[in-house]
């Protein structure tokens, strides 16, 4: 059973704080990695894709990808209220589904 | 262009009835998958459609099922519904592209059984 680990949260930072959100995987043959937002009541918004080992920036958004620890996470700088969501991580191996983890629920406090 | 559509955007069924939900994809995608999401079990997949033809299965009892059609629309049906089966049905659509992988979805169909 491939899985997709999150903490579920809250994860609460103040406004202008980092967020920090990570997500663990089973699969070691995964080779693509999504971070998706999805706001209450409604449907996943991708966020950032990321392929290789490292750190891939996006505006105030990072992904970084730890493949022999089998790890990525997404930082948000400059958190601000509006980034108050669930963060999804999904990851999947060529030819196979998307595995979703249970996603975190940020609150960014004003 | 436009995004992912699905149709209808609610929907209230009893137990024991059927249920089919709609998705247009993205224009030129032309792989389609479906996914419940609900509190207790978040985003389960339940199928890909690639080409008219199914390319993946998740663990779900046959009462779910989905075609694709050649305009990359396409249809799941639920037969025999469960109390357990309201939840939020996402379709997602994926470019032509193999190396991105990128998915987009639509707004959901938020399906309710009593």
């Amino acid at each position: 059973q491939k899985e997709v680990e999150q903490n579920s949260g809250p994860l609460s930072v103040p406004e202008g704080a980092i967020a920090s959100l990570n997500c663990t995987y089973s699969d070691r043959g995964s080779q693509s990695f999504f971070w998706y937002r999805q706001y209450s009541g409604k449907s996943p918004e991708l966020i950032m894709s990321i392929y290789s080992n490292g750190d891939k920036e996006d505006g105030r958004f990072t992904a970084q990808l730890n493949k022999a620890s089998q790890y990525v996470s997404l930082l948000i700088r400059d958190s601000q209220p509006s980034d108050s969501a669930t963060y999804l991580c999904a990851v999947k191996n060529y030819g196979q589904n998307f595995v979703f983890g249970p996603g975190t629920r940020l609150s960014v406090l004003p | 262009k436009a995004g992912v559509t699905q149709t209808p955007r609610y929907l209230i069924k009893t137990r024991g009835q059927q249920v089919t939900l709609s998705c247009s994809p993205i224009s030129g995608h032309r792989s389609v998958s479906w996914y419940q999401q609900t509190p207790g079990q978040g985003l389960q997949f339940l199928f890909e459609y690639f080409s008219e033809t199914q390319r993946n299965k998740g663990n779900f009892p046959g009462r779910f099922s989905g075609r694709q059609f050649s305009n990359s629309r396409s249809e799941m049906n639920v037969s025999t519904l469960e109390l357990g089966d309201s939840a939020l049905y996402l379709c997602a659509s994926s470019p032509p592209s193999e190396g991105t992988d990128t998915q987009y979805f639509g707004p959901g169909t938020r399906l309710t059984v009593l």
